[in-house]
Parts: structure tokens; sequence; C-alpha cells
């Protein structure tokens, strides 16, 4: 059935160091992969996307990577700051209704 | 520009009652998707929805949950009959067509079912 997986469930990196998030997904038709940042509280903001036609895309510290061979795609976080710990969530359009499944999401702690 | 307006944003109810959850989508938007999230979990889908349609509500539980996005004015949530369970933080997401994929979420309202 449709399914989104995400790994780490936690992770905590030292200031400064990098971030890796992954996740798989398992329908193929899916084109669409968002990844959106949840602050405590507040609802869940779109932070960087990819679609199926590219292999990665970069936006200052973040990047997100594809591979649709294997169908997953990870979320990279350079020099971290503090203000990036949040909840990150990974997720996937469903066929061609456009309907977005998410992943379980994955706890960023940026130690000082 | 207004972003996705929830309402309320907090709802407290007791068990037999029924809980009705606002949504005002972006302006331009005319696609409104539904969420439900418990506490330290991710985001499950619940329904999808154009104005006067209902295009996708696989994630909607069989009995109690209905939704709507009527003509005129916001897509409404409602839970009848609400036990302990649907407590949860329920959000609604606003995209400007089916093609575009991008979400854009409200601040959420949060259900207590006592």
């Amino acid at each position: 059935g449709e399914n989104v997986e995400q790994h780490p469930s936690t992770l905590s990196v030292q200031e400064g160091d990098s971030a890796v998030i992954k996740c798989t997904y398992s329908d193929s038709a899916s084109n669409y992969f968002p990844w959106y940042k949840q602050e405590l509280g507040k609802g869940p903001q779109l932070i960087i996307d990819i679609r199926s036609n590219v292999g990665e895309k970069k936006d200052q510290r973040i990047a997100v990577t594809l591979n649709k061979t294997a169908k997953h795609f990870s979320l990279h976080i350079t020099e971290t700051q503090p203000e990036d710990s949040a909840v990150y969530f990974c997720a996937a359009s469903i066929g061609s209704a456009s309907k977005i499944i998410f992943g379980s999401g994955t706890r960023l702690s940026i130690r000082p | 520009n207004a972003g996705v307006m929830q309402n309320p944003r907090h709802l407290v109810r007791r068990r037999g009652q029924e809980a009705r959850l606002r949504c005002s989508p972006m302006k331009g938007h005319s696609h409104v998707y539904w969420y439900r999230q418990l506490p330290e979990e991710g985001l499950k889908f619940m329904v999808y929805l154009q104005k006067e349609n209902i295009i996708d509500e696989s994630g909607m539980p069989k009995e109690r949950f209905s939704a709507e996005f009527p003509k005129e004015g916001p897509s409404i949530l409602r839970i009848q009959q609400v036990v302990r369970g649907d407590s949860a933080a329920y959000f609604c997401a606003s995209s400007p067509n089916r093609e575009s994929g991008e979400l854009f979420f409200g601040e959420g309202s949060r259900l207590t079912v006592l």
C-alpha cells in the first residue's frame, strides 16, 4: 500500500555539523517530494521540495537528493544552527490524485 | 495575503458531543486537505476536497467523521459523538491546484475530548 518511511526518528548533532534525514516511498507513480519543518505548537512549513525530473536541489544550507530507482530521498542540512531544531517530515505524492502522505517525522536537536 | 486560517485553535468537548473545525484556505486556493496528528506522531491524511466536491476521502474513518467544502464559506471537518481517541491536532492545508502538490498549512485545531 501507500507508505513513506522516515529515519531516524530522533537526531542530535553538534552545532555547525551536518544533519541527514532519509526517506523511502512505495508508490512508483510518486513524482513530488516535499520536506516540511514543524516547530512546537505550529503547523508544518514547506522548506524545500523536489520533483521526479531532477536528482538534486539546493537552497542555501538545505539540499535534497532523490533516487527514483531506489525510491529514496534525503534531506541534508549543513552548518546546523540552534534554530534548525524542530521536527522534520518528508512526504510524497500518491498517484494522480495529488494526495500527499507524510513520513513519521524526525526530531532534530542541535547541541550548542 | 493571509495564510490558511483555522478555528477554533483549541476545542474541548465531552464524550458524545460534536466537534466542528473550520478552515479558510489561502486566497485563490480551491483545494483543501485535512490531516490528523496525534501527539509525537506524523500527519495522517484524512480527506482532500475541492469546492463542492470530495476528491479523496480514503483516510476518513467510516463513521462519525464528515467533511465539506461548500461553494461559499470555509471547509468544515465535523466529528459527531466524539470519543477520547479523537483527541488530536487537526491540520488543514490548501493548494492552488491539483498539479502543484505544494501544501500551505494552517496552525491547526487542537481537540481535547474529556
